[in-house]
């Protein structure tokens, strides 16, 4: 049992690139997650699934897309890759996204940095 | 959103208890308090959670005011693996459905 798993680790983009970070859980859960974190700061939400062909915005979407074809996989694109998104990147999933007392389980992280 | 205040950073002794704090003064009757922590490099993962009544787990323990306004979060033995930033968290209606409001946390040194 894997957990969340996130692929790349680390990942250096110049400006205007575009890539794909992915994120897959083996939990069978119905929610999922992407969050970022800047240095210093807690994590905000990107956008979230409530299952499969199912996404909505959290509170910073700009510049970013999701997909969510599968209940595993949750993929971020970046299509116009800005410095204001050098951060490190977190997938979660929970079994229960509107059950106020569910447990959200966290992947490693991707660190971008866009140069 | 309903919101969380801790103190920015707490230092305990190694095998003593570390009480982190948090106060929620708006939280509402169906929210409820959670717990997670952020080690060095990592992602967060989920400490406690409770709603009004005291809350022990095999990590820690939780203890809820009376009115429901603040929370403390007690390590009853601190170890440097316990270093790491604790966010104190509202869940429910008033801080949104789906997501978690988590704040800049207590970072918690341990000294040896």
């Amino acid at each position: 049992n894997a957990g969340v798993t996130q692929t790349p680790k680390f990942r250096i983009l110049k400006i205007g690139q575009s890539m794909t970070l992915q994120c897959t859980q083996d939990m069978n859960h119905n929610y999922m997650y992407w969050y970022r974190q800047d240095p210093g700061m807690g994590l905000k939400l990107i956008y979230y699934s409530v299952g499969a062909g199912i996404t909505d915005k959290g509170e910073v979407p700009n510049g970013y897309n999701v997909s969510r074809s599968t209940t595993e996989d949750f993929p971020l694109r970046l299509e116009l890759a800005a410095p204001s998104q050098t951060s490190v990147y977190f997938c979660a999933s929970s079994s229960l996204g509107s059950g106020r007392s569910e447990t959200q389980y966290f992947g490693p992280g991707t660190r971008l940095l866009v140069l | 959103d309903a919101k969380t205040t801790q103190p920015n950073s707490m230092e305990s002794n190694e095998e003593e208890p570390v009480h982190l704090p948090c106060n929620h003064s708006t939280i509402s009757g169906t929210d409820y308090i959670h717990w997670y922590r952020q080690l060095p490099s990592q992602g967060p993962e989920y400490v406690i959670h409770g709603l009004t009544s005291n809350v022990n787990n095999r990590m820690a323990s939780l203890a809820i005011a009376e009115d429901r306004k603040s929370s403390t979060l007690i390590l009853h033995r601190a170890t440097l693996r316990d270093a790491a930033v604790y966010y104190c968290i509202l869940r429910g209606p008033t801080s949104g459905t789906y997501k978690y409001i988590f704040g800049t946390g207590t970072r918690l040194k341990v000294l040896a």
